[in-house]
């Protein structure tokens, strides 16, 4: 099993729709979770953290997190072509150097 | 504005030559880097955790002597891939990361062996 799961996708929504974008892991003690973007070519860009169970919003993104399911979620309201990417779920290791574990990434495309 | 600065951003290279990739954090004082590798159409995989003036931590199945890892100063990390190949090819990413803070990436280095 690997440690953080995402589906590759890609993931295709219409412009102006809800994308929700999903996370499993597997480490219990694990504290933080981050959603970041990568665009082609580039070097992830972080998007959202989230420490406790609930959501956080920041402009058009929520994060979700239920650490009993072990379940992040990303939810881009209002989506839009320059949305389109790979969303990488990471999620602190249970060490003390905080190291971060990525999923594989979903590809996000966001049709005009 | 940027938090980390990565240089070069990209090196081709014959085989055999040795890269040295630098790391440089400009708003913090940071004790702790990482460095990561990414294959195509694959994600960040970790390679080590560098420690101002320790020696480096790797992870399992990354070659020390291979990937050399110089953090001498608080703001500086240094990468040296050496004797390298072509399946040594990749896109090479640092982070910076601060007290409680998520850990900021610098913009890659892609580096190609020919």
């Amino acid at each position: 099993q690997k440690e953080v799961e995402q589906n590759s996708g890609p993931l295709s929504v219409p412009e102006g729709a809800i994308a929700s974008l999903n996370c499993t892991y597997s480490d219990r003690g694990s504290q933080s979770f981050f959603w970041y973007r990568q665009y082609s070519g580039k070097s992830p860009e972080l998007i959202m953290s989230i420490y406790s169970n609930g959501d956080k919003e920041d402009g058009r993104f929520t994060a979700q997190l239920n650490k009993a399911s072990q379940y992040v979620s990303l939810l881009i309201r209002d989506s839009q072509p320059s949305d389109s990417a790979t969303y990488l779920c990471a999620v602190t290791a249970n060490t003390g150097f905080q190291k971060l574990v990525f999923g594989t990434g979903t590809r996000l495309l966001v049709s005009p | 504005g940027a938090v980390v600065s990565q240089h070069p951003s990209r090196v081709i290279c014959k085989s055999g030559t040795s890269v040295k990739i630098e790391c440089r954090s400009l708003d913090f004082q940071a004790t702790t880097m990482f460095w990561y590798r990414q294959f195509p159409k694959q994600s960040l995989m970790l390679m080590a955790t560098s420690n101002e003036g320790s020696k480096a931590t790797y992870e399992q199945g990354v070659e020390k002597d291979k990937f050399l890892i110089n953090h001498a100063s608080l703001t500086l990390s240094t990468l040296t891939v050496t004797s390298a190949h072509p399946e040594d090819s990749s896109f090479y990413i640092c982070s910076v990361r601060t007290t409680n803070q998520p850990q900021h990436f610098g913009d890659g280095t892609r580096l190609s062996i020919l």
